[in-house]
C-alpha cells in the first residue's frame, strides 16, 4: 500500500527542546515537502527536497531544518523548537511533472511546544 | 500573501443536492490545480485534478471547471453525500505540481 508515514503523531514539548518528526515515503518519490496547517491560514510549505541530497526553502522556513540522505526519509527537525512553531505538520511526497500524479500526504503530526 | 483564496470558509448543502466549492488564484504562471479533501485526523487526499490546458475535468460525482480569463475554478459535487462532510483544500502550482499552493480551505458539511 502507497504510504507516507509521519512520527510521532503527537508530541507536547517544551520551548528549546531539539526535536526530529520523521516522514517516510514506499512510492520510490523523488519529490518530498513538508508543510504547516495553522488556523485561518491553510497548508503553507516549509522545505522541499527534488531528490537526495537536493533541498530548498518553501514559504516558511524560518526555525526548519531538513536533510535527505536516503530517497524514502525526508525528517524535519527543529533545533530549538519555540511556542510560534505549535502546529499540525504533514509531509507529502510525489512525483510532480507528471500529470494524474498527486502529491500524496500522511496523516500529520501535532505538535505542541510550551 | 495569499495566491490561492478560498473566501467561504464553510458550505453547507442537503443530502443529494449539488456541492459547489469555489477558489480564485492570482498568479497566471499556475499551470495545474487541484482539489485535497481533508477528514479530521487524517492528512489531505488527493480528490480531483486539471491542467490549464483544459476547462473541464470529470470524476464520477466530481467535476472541476477551470475558468482561466476570472482565474477562477470550482468543484462540482452531484449529489453530495454525508460522506463528503470534510475540508476542501484548492491548491495550484506551476511546472505542473511542484511546490503547491494551497487555499486556507472550505468546510462542507452535508446533512441528511
Amino acid at each position: 500500500e502507497a504510504q507516507v508515514t509521519q512520527n510521532p503523531r503527537y508530541l507536547i514539548t517544551v520551548t528549546g527542546k531539539k526535536l526530529t518528526v520523521t516522514c517516510s515515503q514506499n512510492m520510490n518519490h523523488e519529490y518530498m515537502s513538508w508543510y504547516r496547517q495553522d488556523p485561518g491560514l491553510g497548508l503553507r510549505q516549509i522545505y522541499y527536497s527534488m531528490n537526495v541530497e537536493v533541498t530548498d526553502k518553501g514559504d516558511v522556513p524560518e526555525g526548519y531544518k531538513v536533510s535527505r540522505k536516503e530517497k524514502r526519509n525526508f525528517p524535519l527537525i527543529l533545533e530549538s523548537p519555540s511556542p510560534n512553531q505549535t502546529s499540525l505538520y504533514f509531509c507529502a511526497s510525489g512525483e510532480p511533472g507528471q500529470v494524474n500524479q498527486p502529491q500524496h500526504f500522511g496523516d500529520g503530526t501535532r505538535l505542541s511546544i510550551l | 500573501d495569499q495566491q490561492v483564496k478560498q473566501n467561504s470558509p464553510s458550505l453547507s448543502v442537503q443530502e443529494g443536492r449539488i456541492s459547489i466549492l469555489n477558489c480564485d488564484y492570482t498568479n497566471s504562471m499556475f499551470d495545474y490545480f487541484l482539489w485535497y479533501k481533508k477528514y479530521p485526523a487524517e492528512g489531505p487526499t488527493f480528490l480531483i485534478s486539471i491542467s490549464s490546458i483544459k476547462d473541464k475535468n470529470e470524476d464520477g460525482r466530481f467535476t472541476v471547471f477551470l475558468n482561466k480569463s476570472a482565474k477562477h475554478l470550482s468543484l462540482h459535487i452531484v449529489p453530495s453525500q454525508p460522506g463528503d462532510s470534510a475540508v476542501y483544500f484548492c491548491a495550484a502550482s506551476r511546472n505542473s505540481g511542484y511546490a503547491l499552493n494551497f487555499g486556507k480551505g472550505t468546510s462542507l458539511l452535508v446533512t441528511p
